[in-house]
């Protein structure tokens, strides 16, 4: 069954760089056949997706972030991340990683990480 | 891109009874491509359904999704204890997938 960890910094000051990683367990990445996404919750709010990734570093970004997102894999890790550059305070969100099915750049997820609390505060 | 509107945003009743959400699209979801999700307090979503009706992985039967185009409906034919969460909606027929605002299904 896999299993999925995110890690990274907590607290982030405005115009910075967000970096998380998502650690998976149980399954490799490299098997293909599932995209790795980035998924963020505001407080008290709905899910924004925010992309995802192919093991081959294929990707794709919700326009409305494009500009801002990185996402990279590291198969022989077993990993995934995430950069967002520059942050302000309306990237306070809950981060998610998860495991997707992707049709036309567009996901599901069927797996998710805990999740991870970044907040964005000088 | 498409908004998901789901109703209603809070839906109280009582373990036994049947719960219907709903979720209404701005546009057409492509291919039935609309996913639902479970969330608890505390925890992450959990998805329940995919293709509007296929029942993910250990989905108990009660479960049950339907519809087209841009309606589409979950159902909870008799809600157990542990039914009790927020309830969402995503497409992801067309880029970006999308979420709906959520319902929250809560004991009366």
């Amino acid at each position: 069954q896999v299993q999925l960890q995110e890690s990274g910094p907590g607290l982030v000051k405005p115009s910075q760089t967000l970096s998380l990683t998502c650690n998976v367990s149980g399954r490799s990445i490299n098997s293909g056949g599932h995209y790795w996404s980035w998924i963020r919750q505001h407080p008290g709010k709905a899910l924004e997706w925010i992309g995802c990734i192919y093991y081959n570093g294929r990707t794709h970004y919700n326009p409305s972030l494009k500009s801002r997102v990185t996402m990279s894999v590291d198969p022989s890790k077993n990993q995934f991340s995430l950069r967002l550059s520059p942050v302000t305070a309306a990237d306070t969100a809950l981060y998610y990683c998860a495991r997707s099915l992707c049709y036309a750049g567009s996901c599901y997820s069927d797996s998710w990480g805990q999740g991870t609390l970044v907040t964005v505060s000088s | 891109e498409i908004v998901l509107t789901q109703s209603p945003g809070t839906l109280s009743l009582s373990p036994g009874e049947r719960a219907t959400l709903s979720c209404r699209a701005s546009q057409s979801v492509s291919s039935s491509y609309l996913a639902w999700y479970q969330q608890k307090p505390g925890q992450a979503p959990r998805l329940l359904m995919y293709g509007a009706s296929t029942r993910a992985t250990g989905i108990p039967d009660r479960f049950s999704g339907s519809g087209s185009g841009t309606d589409f409906t979950l159902t909870i034919s008799r809600l157990e204890p542990e039914d009790f969460a927020v309830y969402y909606c995503q497409q992801y027929g067309s880029s970006p997938a999308t979420f709906g605002g959520g319902t929250k299904v809560e004991i009366k």
